[in-house]
This record gives C-alpha cells, sequence and structure tokens, in this order.
C-alpha cells in the first residue's frame, strides 16, 4: 500500500536560514513524487515533482527537492528563507500506473521568523 | 485562465438539509476528485472520478454523493449532512493515466459548517 509521512507538523526557521521540510514515502515500484503549497484561505498549489532523472529538482519560488531512493526520501529544501514562504506544505505520491492513487501527507506547518 | 471553481466558498447549514458544493474545471482534464481537509488529518479522498460517467469511492466516501455526467463538471453532494461533515473541501482535477503524471490543480476550497 502507498503511503507518505511528514514526521514534522511543524518547522520553524529564521528568515535567511537554510529550511528543509521532510517527506518519506512508501509505493510499490518507482514513484512519483509531488510538493504542495497551502497559504491561507487558499488551495493547494503545485510546487515540484520529481518524475524520474535527476535526483534535485527545482521548483517554483527557489524551492527545490531531493529524491533519495535508498532512504526512500523526497525532502524539501530552499537555501534562504522568506517570511512569505511561511504556509502548509504537503508531500504527495503516486505510483507509476495510471490507476494508482495520489497519497497526500498530513502536512508541515513553516513559520519563517523576521 | 485554466482554473479549478469551487461553489459556494463559504456555507453554513443545518442538520439534514441537503447541499451541493459544485466544481468545474476548464482544462479538460479527465480525472477529478474531492477532497476533504481537517486539522491534523491532512487531505483525505472523498470520491473521484477518472472520465465522464466513471466515479468511484475514495478513502471517506460515507454520506457524500457526486456525478460526473460533463467532463468540466463534478459537484459534490451531501443528502444529509451531518455534523461531522463540517469541513474544508477541495476539488481538484489533473490530467492522469499513463503518460501523464497527475499533479493536481485545486479549487480555492468550500468551508462547510453544519450545525
Amino acid at each position: 500500500a502507498q503511503s507518505v509521512a511528514q514526521p514534522e507538523d511543524q518547522v520553524n526557521v529564521a528568515e535567511g536560514n537554510p529550511l528543509t521540510v521532510k517527506c518519506t514515502y512508501s509505493v510499490s515500484g518507482n514513484p512519483y513524487l509531488f510538493w504542495y503549497v497551502q497559504y491561507p484561505n487558499r488551495g493547494l498549489q503545485f510546487l515540484l515533482k520529481y518524475i524520474t532523472g535527476d535526483n534535485l529538482v527545482k521548483g517554483s519560488y527557489g524551492f527545490e527537492a531531493e529524491f533519495n531512493k535508498s532512504q526512500t526520501s523526497f525532502h524539501l529544501k530552499k537555501p534562504s528563507a522568506l517570511v512569505s514562504d511561511s504556509a502548509l506544505y504537503f508531500c504527495a505520491v503516486r505510483g507509476y500506473s495510471s490507476a494508482s492513487k495520489i497519497i497526500f501527507g498530513s502536512g508541515t506547518r513553516l513559520s519563517i521568523r523576521p | 485562465e485554466a482554473q479549478v471553481t469551487q461553489n459556494p466558498r463559504y456555507l453554513i447549514t443545518v442538520t439534514g438539509k441537503k447541499l451541493t458544493v459544485t466544481c468545474s474545471q476548464n482544462m479538460n482534464h479527465e480525472y477529478m476528485s474531492w477532497y476533504r481537509q481537517d486539522p491534523g488529518l491532512g487531505l483525505r479522498q472523498i470520491y473521484y472520478s477518472m472520465n465522464v460517467e466513471a466515479t468511484d469511492k475514495g478513502d471517506v466516501p460515507e454520506g457524500y454523493k457526486v456525478s460526473r455526467k460533463e467532463k468540466r463538471n463534478f459537484p459534490l453532494i451531501l443528502e444529509s449532512p451531518s455534523p461531522n461533515q463540517t469541513s474544508l473541501y477541495f476539488c481538484a482535477s489533473s490530467l492522469f493515466g499513463t503518460g501523464h503524471t497527475g499533479e493536481l490543480f485545486f479549487g480555492e476550497g468550500s468551508r462547510l459548517t453544519v450545525l
């Protein structure tokens, strides 16, 4: 069965510091992996995805994520945090099969202090 | 502009009064889905549809109905709402199936309160 874990409910970072939001997954075969961001009173927005190829994926707003197959992880990173990055972040996974469902993690609230 | 539109955005209703939350997308996506978001539980899938006239249950379908008569529309129906259906609801759509990676496009959400 597919599953996604985001082990941290909240991550607090000072502005200008690097940030990491963690995600681990379980899926049969090769995964499609996604990160979404939710700003207050808004729907989720797609940030980036890993399909195949380079393990470091770059996305919107300066975010990137590193796929690590051996650790089954897909952590979201940014070299220098902005206060405007404060939001709720969701990791998601689906398998390659066309019938595979998208499974979301429980979300991590990122708070960037000035 | 490519978008998923949900209505209403906010609704307060009473137990047992039937309601429908509409969802429409203008991207010609085959796949549409409804989720509910509750604190600490993340996003849980209610129902999904792979194409017109093809709907299936997600993880939490009890108390909900859907229909997919047209490709662009996927309404969520609560026949007899109860307080435990108080939640934030999201509609989403994507291209899906072989050759598509399936990233989802979300509506802005519908906050439902059942008294």
